[in-house]
């Protein structure tokens, strides 16, 4: 299994509170990617990032902000959290985000904001 | 855009019968198809991939072609187990170019003993 951990596992926040969730790996892949799951939608990426300080945004990344100091941690920061947040989130990596390569997943976390 | 389209769940199925999620896409250029598998509690795990038209991902007793034609990706397995409920999910890699995934809805999958 690819060296992935998520942090926390489970959190419990109320509306308008700042929350960062930890992603790190042990694979030196070059490509991390923050995505929350939702049912009728499947996964839907948040932010992905292609190096130490290079992220972008992904197809749902309004109200999220990332950060990427080293190779092996990728933060996700929800500024001031809503009800709309609840989720689960996987953080996934890959070695060269090409279109052969293979994307794999953290364990998730599970953010309940009330 | 691009997109995936997975039938709708829940399939419930007895031990040993034959499995097909449907899986279709729409892409620009020549993505690489996907099937991960969820269980419960858990993260995504790669269940098999495909990289070029006809190519056929297996492992674990399933398989998939990847069909340029019919723009499909069918998950099948020819006897399911207990073990095999979960969710399951078709993702294709974006040929535009930006390093992302695009995923189907899951199709949740439950195998009766």
């Amino acid at each position: 299994d690819a060296g992935i951990t998520q942090s926390p596992r489970h959190k419990v926040t109320e509306t308008g509170t700042p929350v960062t969730l930890r992603c790190h790996q042990t694979e030196n892949h070059r490509y991390m990617y923050w995505y929350r799951q939702d049912p009728g939608h499947g996964l839907r990426l948040i932010h992905y990032s292609y190096g130490v300080k290079d992220t972008d945004k992904g197809e749902v990344s309004d109200g999220y902000s990332v950060s990427r100091s080293k190779t092996e941690d990728f933060l996700l920061t929800l500024e001031s959290a809503t009800s709309s947040q609840t989720s689960v989130y996987f953080c996934a990596i890959s070695a060269d985000g090409g279109l052969t390569d293979t994307q794999y997943f953290g364990p998730g976390t599970r953010l309940t904001v009330l | 855009g691009n997109s995936v389209t997975q039938m709708e769940g829940p399939v419930t199925l007895s031990e040993e019968a034959f499995l097909t999620i449907n899986c279709t896409y729409t892409a620009t250029g020549y993505p690489s198809l996907f099937w991960y598998v969820q269980y419960p509690g858990e993260g995504l795990q790669l269940l098999l991939k495909a990289t070029k038209a006809d190519d056929k991902g297996s492992n674990k007793g399933f398989e998939a072609t990847y069909r340029k034609e019919t723009t499909s990706f069918h998950l099948e397995k020819g006897s399911v187990q207990v073990s095999d409920s979960a969710v399951y999910f078709c993702a294709l890699s974006d040929p535009s170019g930006t390093y992302k995934y695009i995923f189907g809805t899951g199709t949740r999958l439950k195998v009766l003993a």
